[in-house]
């Protein structure tokens, strides 16, 4: 069964960094396109960028260029997305998803990871 | 970019009613459409992918079709179950949009 799962929710104080992660198991991790989703608090879905496991390409959405950075670590089929510096407006929920093969969709979903950004 | 709006945001409906939401890209997509499925507290599910194609082990009542750039979801016979929020995405270039959401609620 292919699966993401993702690093637990997390509490931070604006300007400090955090990465959280996403494990991707039942399928070749490098040869699939993992993403990430953003879903601010009562709101709808963003799509925030993608990576190609195999080779670290990645494409962000122009909203979060340079606002974030998504890498991988292919030795433990991990995904990455981080922030130098938090703000209060990262406030989220965060869901890294699986696209398959060839296209643009996502399937599967990982469970989220809700990140509060509060002073 | 391009702009996906669904309509209409919310609807209210009753068990074994037929639901429909529409999608309509700014700009042609071809087919690339997918729809997702959304319960409170949990991660989306995809439910239909290349406008029409149903994802295994999504159960018949739900459809989706194209005309032009517009897009519909479909949900004959709505179960208890099927109260949620349905949102659809474009597929066909980046940056990957996804339309506002349209919540399905217990009339």
């Amino acid at each position: 069964e292919v699966q993401l799962v993702q690093s637990g929710a997390e509490v931070k104080k604006p300007g400090e960094s955090l990465k959280i992660s996403c494990k991707g198991s039942g399928y070749s991790f490098t040869s699939y396109w993992i993403g990430w989703v953003r879903q601010m608090p009562g709101k709808g879905l963003e799509w925030m960028g993608i990576i190609y496991p195999g080779d670290s390409n990645t494409r962000y959405s122009p909203s979060f260029q340079g606002q974030v950075t998504i890498s991988a670590d292919k030795s433990i089929s991990t995904a990455y997305l981080q922030w130098s510096s938090l703000k209060a407006s990262d406030t989220a929920m965060y869901y890294c998803v699986r696209l398959p093969a060839g296209y643009n969709w996502f399937d599967p979903w990982g469970q989220g990871t809700l990140v509060t950004v509060s002073s | 970019d391009i702009q996906m709006t669904q309509s209409p945001s919310s609807v209210s409906a009753s068990v074994g009613d037929r639901v429909t939401i529409t999608c309509r890209a700014s700009q042609g997509i071809s087919s690339w459409l997918a729809w997702y499925q959304q319960k409170p507290g949990k991660a989306p599910k995809l439910l239909i992918y290349a406008a029409s194609s149903l994802q295994s082990g999504v159960p018949s009542r739900f459809s989706g079709s194209r005309s032009g750039t517009d897009f519909t979801l479909t949900i004959t016979s709505l179960q208890p179950e099927d109260f949620a929020t349905y949102y659809c995405q474009q597929a066909n270039s980046f940056p990957l949009t996804f339309g506002g959401g349209t919540k399905v609620e217990i009339k």
